[in-house]
């Protein structure tokens, strides 16, 4: 079974519409992180957690929002979803170990068609 | 801001070459360097990790340089094969805290 999953792989929902991308991680990392990747585009980051209490903004948080349930489980929701919010959706988790040292381990993405 | 560039963004080279793709990056203040491998409809696979104090690394047939001082590094790819078919990514930690600024990628094409 893989490590981190991505639920679900594919969505399409129309413009103004809420959604939920879930994240689930089976390696024990304190750390979560959403990704966004756009076409011909490198990954940015939205949001990041460092454990279930600590939950901070990355570069580009406008128009989402991220829940920590626990653990291993890290959601990101689009409260109303506009056109230019379609993109492939990454979750990524990294231990907590020395300062940069820690790889990041991602999952298969999510792809997410606003109409 | 750190920006972080990759060039070319596309190359192909029959199997058997030797390539190295290419990361520059503006912001030489960074606590490590990581390569990454995404292929279609999958998500990234972590390749190398150059942290500061390091000058290079190697796992198999890759090999990362970090020259932080220019805000370079380069993944060497030797004897290249089909199956190295990928974007490669790089991208930069600039604060320790594991926030990555990825590159655009490279997309490598190796033809049989």
């Amino acid at each position: 079974d893989a490590d981190v999953t991505q639920t679900p792989r594919n969505r399409i929902t129309k413009t103004g519409k809420r959604i939920m991308l879930e994240c689930s991680q089976t390696k024990g990392h304190d750390r979560m992180y959403w990704y966004r990747q756009d076409p011909g585009l490198g990954l940015q980051l939205i949001y990041y957690s460092f454990d279930v209490k600590d939950i901070n903004k990355g570069e580009i948080s406008d128009g989402y929002s991220v829940s920590r349930q626990a653990q291993a489980k890290f959601s990101l929701s689009l409260e109303s979803a506009i056109p230019n919010q379609t993109a492939l959706y990454f979750c990524a988790t990294s231990d907590s170990g020395g300062r940069g040292q820690e790889t990041q381990y991602f999952g298969p993405g999510t792809r997410l068609l606003v109409l | 801001k750190q920006e972080v560039t990759q060039i070319p963004a596309a190359l192909s080279v029959p199997e058997g070459e030797n390539l190295v793709l290419n990361c520059s990056f503006t912001d030489s203040a960074i606590y490590n360097l990581q390569w990454f491998r995404q292929d279609p409809g999958k998500g990234l696979t972590s390749l190398l990790l150059i942290q500061s104090s390091q000058r290079e690394q190697t796992s198999g047939r890759l090999n990362a340089s970090l020259d932080k001082s220019s805000g370079r590094s380069t993944l060497y790819i030797a004897a290249s094969q089909p199956g190295d078919s990928a974007t490669y990514l790089c991208a930069v930690d600039q604060t320790g805290a594991n926030n990555l600024f990825f590159g655009t990628g490279t997309r490598l094409t190796v033809i049989p």
